[in-house]
């Protein structure tokens, strides 16, 4: 389940199961968005970005979507796996080029 | 390629000193290069953005005094915490930007711990 507030929203899988991490972003002048993994102590990796003039891009086990009319993002992780566990983060791009993130998601894999 | 590293990538000083973490690219050239902060359990929040060269364009509500950034080479970047307060612990995280034809790529360090006592 989720929970927001204060905290990191957390999302809890079955490993094998499909994960679907949801983001809002701010500004409809974004023209590039990028999906960030997380894990404890560490920067973030790049997974998968997408431009503003796309709706949907596919990668390795991951999808990007990008709805501009509501501003929001998802990421779709195929078959989790346990190494999937971190934080997820978006990121969007806009005022030349600064990543400006969002709030971010805990995935926890179930094996 | 496009590896960013930071030094050093965790440090512990007494309230009232400063400390200086340095980011560097290490297989390019870095035109532009940004620093973030995070608090355990949130997320990345933009501080400053330095050109090199120039100086660093600081986010609202960043004291500029306080979190000293020089961008004096294309492959380093430093940020000083000048009187450092148990406040200001957190997770400092540099990106550097590529400069290209084809698009900006930004890559991440993997972050440096500050604990102040």
């Amino acid at each position: 389940g989720e929970s927001v507030g204060l905290h990191l929203p957390t999302l809890s899988v079955q490993e094998g199961d499909n994960s679907i991490i949801n983001c809002a972003y701010s500004n409809s002048a974004s023209d590039y968005f990028i999906w960030y993994k997380q894990e404890s102590g560490k920067g973030p990796q790049f997974i998968i970005d997408i431009r503003s003039n796309m709706d949907k891009r596919q990668g390795q086990r991951v999808t990007v979507l990008l709805n501009k009319t509501v501003k929001h993002l998802s990421l779709q992780i195929a078959a989790t796996q346990p190494g999937d566990s971190a934080v997820y983060f978006c990121a969007e791009r806009y005022q030349g080029g600064k990543l400006i993130f969002g709030q971010g998601t805990e995935l926890s894999v179930k094996p | 390629g496009a590896v960013v590293s930071q030094h050093p990538s965790w440090v512990i000083c007494k309230s009232g000193t400063s400390v200086k973490i340095e980011c560097r690219s290490l297989d390019f050239q870095a035109t532009t290069m940004f620093w973030y902060r995070q608090f355990p359990k949130q997320s990345l929040m933009l501080m400053a953005t330095s050109n090199e060269g120039s100086k660093a364009t600081y986010e609202q509500g960043v004291e500029k005094d306080k979190f000293l950034i020089n961008h004096a080479s294309l492959t380093l970047s430093t940020l000083t915490v000048t009187s450092a307060h148990p406040e200001d612990s957190s997770f400092y995280i540099c990106s550097a930007r590529v400069s290209s034809l084809k698009a900006y790529e930004q890559y991440f360090g993997p972050g440096t711990r500050l604990t102040v006592t």
